[in-house]
């Protein structure tokens, strides 16, 4: 099965530019979850999707992060204005349900990997 | 406070040598433990899960432990290969909802 797929891979901006990511989770997973993995440091959840509504978002930076999964299917994590400390990958993940028990495997996209000038 | 503690943070062994990598957490209550492989420009794969009534999981080469009474855990692995070289992640979840993630421990391993 295709995996989830991320883009852009690499994203270079200065900072108080805004930037966009973009995930594809595996067809047919409920869950989507968007993580901030700043390096040497193991993944932050920033949001939790279950369908297209927001499950947890309690580690996202209200005043400058956004997202939204519309359809309950793709996703986009927007950033404005970006800080230097902001610099770090994110990873997306799905899951088929979501609900966090042993059952419920977290699949990985491969992340965008920010650099905020 | 980071209740997922790791170490070491990074070790360096060669090809065909056994390590063991440990993971310590404070996370309670306790639900399960996981054990995540992230190999450099990737997102992280799951290698084991374990809940409190299981001590020990097997992956292939890769064996995972766990003693719920000293809330520690580790992480074996059995004549090393190249493909091994990865950060390896342990995430403990207090309930069936959360996740707190540690901050990896790199292995490089040499030929």
């Amino acid at each position: 099965e295709a995996g989830v797929a991320q883009s852009p891979r690499y994203k270079i901006i200065e900072k108080r530019q805004s930037v966009a990511f973009w995930c594809n989770p595996i067809s047919g997973h409920a869950t989507l979850y968007w993580y901030q993995q700043i390096l040497g440091q193991g993944p932050k959840l920033l949001i939790q999707f279950q369908n297209n509504g927001v499950v947890d978002d309690s580690q996202l930076p209200k005043d400058r992060f956004s997202a939204e999964r519309l359809k309950g299917v793709d996703s986009t994590l927007k950033i404005q204005p970006a800080k230097l400390e902001d610099s770090a990958v994110y990873l997306c993940a799905s899951s088929f349900r979501g609900t966090g028990r042993v059952t419920d495997t977290q699949y990985f996209g491969p992340g965008t990997r920010l650099t905020v000038l | 406070k980071n209740q997922v503690e790791q170490s070491p943070q990074s070790l360096i062994i060669l090809e065909g040598k056994n390590c063991t990598l440990q993971c310590n957490y404070t996370v309670s209550p306790f639900s399960n433990l996981r054990w995540y492989k992230q190999d450099t420009g990737r997102g992280p794969v799951s290698l084991t899960i374990m809940t409190f009534s299981e001590n020990t999981k097997s992956n292939g080469r890769y064996t995972a432990t766990l003693d719920a009474d000293t809330k520690q855990s580790s992480l074996h692995i059995t004549a090393s290969q190249l493909s091994d070289s990865a950060s390896y992640i342990c995430v403990v979840s207090p309930n069936d909802y959360k996740l707190s993630f540690g901050a990896g421990t790199t292995v490089t391993v040499r030929a």
